[in-house]
Order: structure tokens, then C-alpha cells, then sequence
């Protein structure tokens, strides 16, 4: 079945510094990626939609230039938070569609804790 | 844009019973509708999933129903078990690879 890699799975980092986060389709072809962050006990809550080759597409209220992401093939799209500080300290996960009509895969996610 | 409500947020049964959990979503244009479940710290597992050309969907113990008039689908769990508790969320999306919206989450457990 269609498998997305993500690493790290958790990461600790000081405020004021930039972390990147990776998600790998390892057996499909993701067009597009879907970016999530999940706060302690609430739901997952769309950030973003990256496309291979073009600019991401924000939800509002996201920060484009805090939440830089980058979709440079069509097997890796990266998050990458600058600037970090502790209100960022939540569950990110990345998720793609293996077909236009399939199922959603997940990233296994990746904690970040800013301190 | 898609809106996903989800109820109860919390529920609470006794091991053998049923669980029943409801979602509305609000753009008719939506046509994939599947249920996860998600552990502390893990993704989320998709357990079922209806696309809007059929009312109701069966796997063993858990079934999902839809009705696109109301925009709204349920999912049903009979003989829950401990191991069922975790939290459950519902999500919509429309075709052609589209963003995926997701409900507010529903906090299931089995009491022994």
C-alpha cells in the first residue's frame, strides 16, 4: 500500500531556531501534500496545501513566511518552521493521495517541543 | 470552505454495547467521507470510509452511513471492546485530490 515517510518523529529545538520536517512518498508519486498540525486534544487542522513545482497554498490564519514549505519532487515536501517558539509546540503531520480518488495516507508525524 | 461537525466529543459505554457517532459537513460538493481512528502520539487509522454513491458501509463491527440530503454520516461500532477506545474522528473531502477536512473528534471509551 502507499506509504509517506516522516522524520524526524520528534523533535526538540530552542526558541528562535528553524526546524525542518521531511515527508517522503516512498511508493507513489504525491502531487500534492497536505500539511497538519494537531494541538493537545483537538483535531487535526489543515495548514497548507503544497503542489510539486509551485507555491504552497495557506489555510487563513497560517503564517506563509513562518511555515516555509518547499515541494521540489514529487517524492519529498519539507516543512520547515523558522523562527520557532513555544507556542509552535505541537503534532505536525503530513498526508497525500496515492490516486485523485483514493485514500488519504499519513505520516507517522512529528512532535515538536520549542523551548 | 468544508465545514465537519462532529458529536458527541466525549462518549462512554460498557464493554459489549454499541457507539454511535455523528458528523455534518456542509459543502454538498463533498464525496469522500472516511473515519479514523487515532492513538495518543500516532496517525490517525483509517477504519472505514463511504463515498457518496452509496448509503452504507459494513466491516465486521463497524459500519458508516451516509446521508448526502442531510450531509450527514454516522458511525456505528457494536460489540465495542476496550482495545475501541481511543479517539475517533470523521473527515470529508470532494474529489480530484482535494484537502481533507476533519471533525472535531470524538473521545471513546470502553469501560470494563
Amino acid at each position: 500500500g502507499a506509504v509517506v515517510s516522516q522524520h524526524p518523529s520528534w523533535v526538540i529545538c530552542k526558541s528562535g531556531t528553524s526546524v525542518k520536517i521531511e515527508c517522503r512518498s516512498l511508493d507513489f508519486q504525491a502531487t500534492t501534500m497536505f500539511w497538519y498540525r494537531q494541538f493537545p486534544k483537538q483535531s487535526l487542522m489543515l495548514m497548507a496545501t503544497s503542489n510539486e513545482g509551485s507555491k504552497a497554498t495557506y489555510e487563513q490564519g497560517v503564517e506563509k513566511d513562518k511555515f516555509l514549505i518547499n515541494h521540489a519532487s514529487l517524492t519529498l515536501s519539507t516543512l520547515t518552521v523558522t523562527s520557532a517558539h513555544p507556542e509552535d509546540s505541537s503534532f505536525y503531520i503530513c498526508s497525500a493521495r496515492a490516486t485523485p480518488e483514493g485514500g488519504y495516507t499519513f505520516g507517522s508525524g512529528t512532535r515538536l517541543t520549542v523551548v | 470552505g468544508e465545514n465537519v461537525e462532529q458529536h458527541p466529543s466525549t462518549l462512554s459505554v460498557q464493554e459489549g454495547d454499541s457507539a454511535v457517532i455523528k458528523c455534518t459537513y456542509s459543502d454538498s460538493a463533498s464525496n469522500y467521507f472516511p473515519w479514523y481512528k487515532q492513538e495518543l502520539g500516532k496517525r490517525p487509522q483509517l477504519i472505514i470510509d463511504i463515498r457518496s454513491n452509496v448509503g452504507e458501509k459494513k466491516d465486521q463491527r463497524i459500519a458508516v452511513t451516509l446521508n448526502k440530503t442531510a450531509k450527514h454520516f454516522s458511525l456505528h461500532i457494536t460489540e465495542t471492546q476496550p482495545e475501541d477506545s481511543a479517539v475517533y474522528f470523521c473527515a470529508a473531502a470532494t474529489g480530484g485530490g482535494n484537502k481533507l477536512t476533519f471533525g472535531t473528534g470524538t473521545q471513546l471509551k470502553v469501560e470494563l
